[in-house]
């Protein structure tokens, strides 16, 4: 079974530009997650999924950051401009239930804002 | 509100040391606990987890048990193998939101 897929793995961008990442989870997997993990800190959620509608995006700077999963399977979280401070790793997870199910993280995008 | 607080590494210990990593966490009601595990170059995965008050998650010879009377969810290993070495996090689930600890590094030397 393929696991979840993100690209770009690397991301270098100077600060006001937008960027996007893409995610793919395991096929049949309802539900799908964002998470930022800044260096030395660990995985702060930023919205959730199930199919194609947003379960929680709570902790999403909406005035900057943006996702969608238009048909229930990939994903795009994009950035726009962006800030020094969104320097961090964007980790994708799917699991096959919803919130209570085991999630499958994905191998994360590096992101570097200069 | 809900947070996970968990000993700071790096841990270094020798082969077939015992492990204990302390995790605590602060949540209301009834969360869910979870160890996730990191080995070098790949992503996150779940480890174990436990449900309720009392339930012990066990995997790969790791265990930790819920305690709701210290609110702890310390993980546990009787022996360490140098391929246990990664970094290790805490995490608790709560209705639809998720909270991670800021992950210890371990690392195993032969």
């Amino acid at each position: 079974e393929a696991g979840v897929a993100q690209s770009p793995r690397y991301k270098i961008i100077e600060k006001r530009q937008s960027v996007a990442f893409w995610c793919n989870p395991i096929s049949g997997h309802a539900t799908l997650y964002w998470y930022q993990q800044i260096l030395g800190q660990g995985p702060k959620l930023l919205i959730q999924f199930q199919n194609n509608g947003v379960v929680d995006d709570s902790q999403l700077p909406k005035d900057r950051f943006s996702a969608e999963r238009l048909k229930g399977v990939d994903s795009t979280l994009k950035i726009q401009p962006a800030k020094l401070e969104d320097s961090a790793v964007y980790l994708c997870a799917s699991s096959l239930e919803g919130p209570g199910g085991t999630q499958y993280f994905g191998p994360g995008t590096r992101l570097l804002v200069l | 509100g809900d947070s996970v607080t968990q000993m700071e590494g790096p841990v270094t210990l020798s082969e077939e040391a015992f492990l204990t990593i302390n995790c605590t966490y602060t949540a209301t009601g009834y969360p869910s606990l979870f160890w996730y595990v990191q080995y070098p170059g790949e992503g996150l995965q779940l480890l174990l987890k436990a449900t309720k008050a009392d339930d012990k998650g066990s995997n790969k010879g790791f265990e930790a048990t819920y305690r709701k009377e210290t609110t702890s969810f310390h993980l546990e290993k009787g022996s360490v193998q140098v391929s246990d070495s990664a970094v290790y996090f805490c995490a608790l689930r709560r209705g639809n939101q998720f909270y991670f600890g800021t992950g210890t590094s371990l690392t195993v030397i032969p």
